[in-house]
């Protein structure tokens, strides 16, 4: 079973700090990599994709890449306790038919 | 981007009734949606992968007799949760993507209580 591992949290950051959420998989097929936010009682949106190594940079949000540790980060520049939500990791696996989602990481801003 | 409907988005019913969610993309074509469950606190586990015109693949431990999916069109996929009862009480999402290895589009969600 391939699986996807995330740190469950909660995650507890001070408002202005940066939030660091990480992922590690275990199918070296995988090909994309996807970070959703989750609000309480709602469906999960995207927030950030990464296909290739390295970093990945949309305004406040950075993904991270590691293909050969198979290992993907999140990080969250100037934290918002609007960004208090739960992220989850999703990784479709070879063949890229089926997203495996990990656990999800609760991530709480004090302002 | 595109854009999936679900409805409804909440729904409390009695034990040992029916119930079905609709599952609609707007403005694309899925050959291929994907149900999922999620109980409070806990991730998204996939239920079945929903194929237009063939049978749903289900996933392991899902009972197929009691959760129906059909995808008679290439926009509509339903789950019907038969005889349904309070364990089955959960946040019941759909979801779609517009290919292999291509982000997930989700609906909105129901939330099925079960008396």
């Amino acid at each position: 079973q391939k699986e996807v591992e995330q740190n469950s949290g909660p995650l507890s950051v001070p408002e202005g700090a940066i939030a660091s959420l990480n992922c590690t998989y275990s199918d070296r097929g995988s090909q994309s990599f996807f970070w959703y936010r989750q609000y309480s009682g709602k469906s999960p949106e995207l927030i950030m994709s990464i296909y290739s190594n390295g970093d990945k940079e949309d305004g406040r949000f950075t993904a991270q890449l590691n293909k050969a540790s198979q290992y993907v980060s999140l990080l969250i520049r100037d934290s918002q306790p609007s960004d208090s939500a739960t992220y989850l990791c999703a990784v479709p696996n070879t063949g890229g038919f089926k997203t495996i989602f990990g656990a999800g990481t609760r991530l709480f801003v004090k302002a | 981007g595109a854009v999936v409907s679900q409805h409804p988005s909440r729904v409390i019913c009695k034990s040992g009734t029916s119930v079905k969610i609709e599952c609609r993309s707007l403005d694309f074509q899925a050959t291929t949606m994907f149900w999922y469950r999620q109980f409070p606190k806990q991730s998204l586990m996939l239920m079945a992968t929903s194929n237009e015109g063939s049978k749903a693949t289900y996933e392991q431990g899902v009972e197929k007799d009691k959760f129906l999916i059909n995808h008679a069109s290439l926009t509509l996929s339903t789950l019907t949760v038969t005889s349904a009862h309070p364990e089955d009480s959960s946040f019941y999402i759909c979801s779609a993507s517009l290919g292999r290895n291509e982000k997930l589009f989700f609906g909105s969600g129901t939330q099925l209580s079960v008396l």
